[in-house]
C-alpha cells in the first residue's frame, strides 16, 4: 500500500519565483496536513484539511503561502513569491479519521530558495 | 498539550534493547503519548501510541507509568537501521497539531 506521496523531492529556485509543492495522501484518509521543518524552528504545522476543507491555517506564515485541496487525493502548497527564508523541508501528512487520528508522513520536499 | 522532556542522545549496541525515556509530568487525563522517529532525510515515522495501558506492536513497546508522568519506548532488538531521532509527543484529544520537540538522537552501534 502506497504511503503519502510528495513531489518534487527536491526543488531549487531563485528568489521571487513561484513554487508549487504537491501531495497525494494515503487513499481513504480524510485529513491532510502540511508541515515545515527547519533547524531553527523544528517541525511546524502550516495548515490542516478535513474532507478537503481547510480547518486550521493559523500556521501559514504569510500571504505568500497558499494551500488547496481540490479533491480527496491531491493537495498543493504554493509559495509566491518565494524568499530565501522559505528554504526548508516541507512535509505532507494524512490521517484516516480526522485530526485526532494517527498522522502518517510523506518523504518531504527539500526546498532551497537562492 | 503537555510538554515532554527527553535526553538529547543515547547509544545502544546492535541487537540489544533500546530503552528511550520520556517525562511528561503535566500530562492530562485525556492526553495520549505518541512516539515518532525521523531517520536522516526522511519524513517522521509513526511508531506507537497509548493512553494508560502498555502497548506493543511489531515495531516497539510502550510502557507508561501508573501515574502517567513518564513513559519508555522499547525497541527490543535494535538494528543499525533504528538509528534516528525519536520524538515523544503528548497530544490531547481534538488537537490537530503534533508538537515535535528536540527528541532523542539514538545511535545504534555495531
Amino acid at each position: 500500500d502506497a504511503g503519502v506521496i510528495q513531489s518534487p523531492r527536491h526543488e531549487v529556485t531563485e528568489m521571487g519565483q513561484e513554487v508549487t509543492l504537491r501531495c497525494k495522501p494515503i487513499s481513504g484518509h480524510n485529513s491532510l496536513f502540511w508541515y515545515r521543518q527547519t533547524m531553527m524552528r523544528g517541525l511546524e504545522l502550516l495548515i490542516y484539511f478535513n474532507n478537503n476543507v481547510p480547518i486550521d491555517d493559523s500556521g501559514m506564515p504569510e500571504d505568500r503561502f497558499s494551500a488547496k485541496m481540490p479533491n480527496a487525493s491531491f493537495s498543493t502548497l504554493k509559495i509566491q513569491p518565494s524568499e530565501p527564508r522559505d528554504s526548508a523541508v516541507y512535509f505532507c501528512a494524512s490521517s484516516l479519521m480526522g485530526a485526532e487520528d494517527t498522522q502518517y508522513f510523506g518523504p518531504g520536499t527539500r526546498l532551497t530558495v537562492l | 498539550d503537555a510538554k515532554t522532556t527527553q535526553p538529547p542522545s543515547m547509544d545502544c549496541a546492535e541487537g540489544r534493547a533500546a530503552n528511550l525515556p520520556c517525562n511528561h509530568s503535566t500530562i492530562s487525563g485525556n492526553e495520549y503519548v505518541y512516539w515518532y522517529r525521523q531517520i536522516h532525510s526522511q519524513g517522521p515515522q509513526y511508531i506507537i501510541h497509548g493512553l494508560k495501558n502498555n502497548e506493543t506492536n511489531e515495531m516497539a513497546s510502550l510502557i507508561i507509568t501508573e501515574d502517567r508522568k513518564s513513559s519508555t519506548l522499547i525497541l527490543p532488538h535494535a538494528t543499525l537501521r533504528d538509528t534516528a531521532v525519536y520524538y515523544c509527543i503528548v497530544r490531547g484529544k481534538g488537537a490537530n497539531n503534533l508538537f515535535f520537540g528536540t527528541g532523542t538522537r539514538l545511535t545504534v552501534i555495531p
